[in-house]
C-alpha cells in the first residue's frame, strides 16, 4: 500500500556501469521529482515531470536521464557512472501544486 | 538558496510541545510556507503548509506571524518518535521547493 515507492533500495555498482532507478507512485498525482542527497545530507531537486513532461531540469549531467513512460512512473537512468554519484537517491510527487510532495523511502547508490 | 533561517539543533523533553522556529524575512506575497521533517535515512516527510492564517493537522501547529516574516511550527506532545531534521521551506505555489539546512531535533527521553 506504499504510496511512493522505489527499486531498488540499495544499488551497489563500479565505475562506468549504466543503472536505473524505478519509482512508482499510486496517489494518482500529476507531478513526479527526483532529488539527490549527498553524504553532508544537503537534498536538491534534480527533475520535475508534470503529466509525463519535463518542467524542471536542474544542472545535472546529461549522463542521468529521466523517463516517464506514463503519470504514476518517474524512472531514472544513469549513464557512465562516477564515483561521485553514490548518494541517495528519492523520488517524490505531489498533487497539483509543488510543496505539498510525497517522498519515497529512497535508493542508495554506491559507485566503487 | 533556501530563503529561510532556522537554528541547527533544538533539544525538547519528551512529552512537552515543541516549538521550533523559522525566519523569512524576504518572503513574497504568495509565497507558501512549508514544513517537512526526515527522520534518519528515511524519505523527507511533509507535515504541514500556510499561507497567512494558523494551520493545524494531525501531526503539528504552524504559527504564521501577522507580517508573515517568521513562523513556528509546534508538535504538542513530542515524542521520541519525533526526533528528525525538521526544514522550513518558503516556495510559490508552483515553485520547486528548495531544501536548507533545517533544524535537527532532538527528543530527550
Amino acid at each position: 500500500d506504499t504510496a511512493v515507492s522505489q527499486t531498488p533500495k540499495y544499488l551497489v555498482t563500479q565505475m562506468g556501469n549504466d543503472k536505473s532507478i524505478k519509482c512508482e507512485q499510486n496517489l494518482g498525482h500529476d507531478t513526479m521529482y527526483w532529488y539527490k542527497q549527498d553524504s553532508k545530507k544537503f537534498l536538491k531537486i534534480m527533475f520535475s515531470y508534470n503529466n509525463k513532461e519535463l518542467i524542471i531540469n536542474e544542472t545535472v549531467p546529461n549522463r542521468f536521464s529521466p523517463k516517464s513512460p506514463d503519470k504514476a512512473h518517474l524512472n531514472l537512468h544513469i549513464n557512465s557512472l562516477e564515483l561521485g554519484d553514490s548518494a541517495v537517491y528519492f523520488c517524490a510527487s505531489s498533487p497539483g501544486y509543488a510543496g505539498e510532495q510525497y517522498f519515497g523511502p529512497g535508493t542508495r547508490l554506491t559507485v566503487t | 538558496d533556501a530563503k529561510t533561517t532556522q537554528p541547527p539543533s533544538m533539544d525538547c523533553a519528551e512529552g512537552r510541545a515543541a516549538n521550533l522556529p523559522c525566519n523569512h524575512s524576504t518572503i513574497s506575497g504568495n509565497e507558501y510556507v512549508y514544513w517537512y521533517r526526515q527522520i534518519h535515512s528515511q524519505g523527507p516527510q511533509y507535515i504541514i503548509h500556510g499561507l497567512k492564517n494558523n494551520e493545524t493537522n494531525e501531526m503539528a501547529s504552524l504559527i504564521i506571524t501577522e507580517d508573515r516574516k517568521s513562523s513556528t511550527l509546534i508538535l504538542p506532545h513530542a515524542t521520541l518518535r519525533d526526533t528528525a531534521v525538521y526544514y522550513c521551506i518558503v516556495s510559490g505555489r508552483d515553485d520547486k521547493i528548495i531544501f536548507g539546512k533545517g533544524t535537527r531535533l532532538h527528543i530527550l527521553p
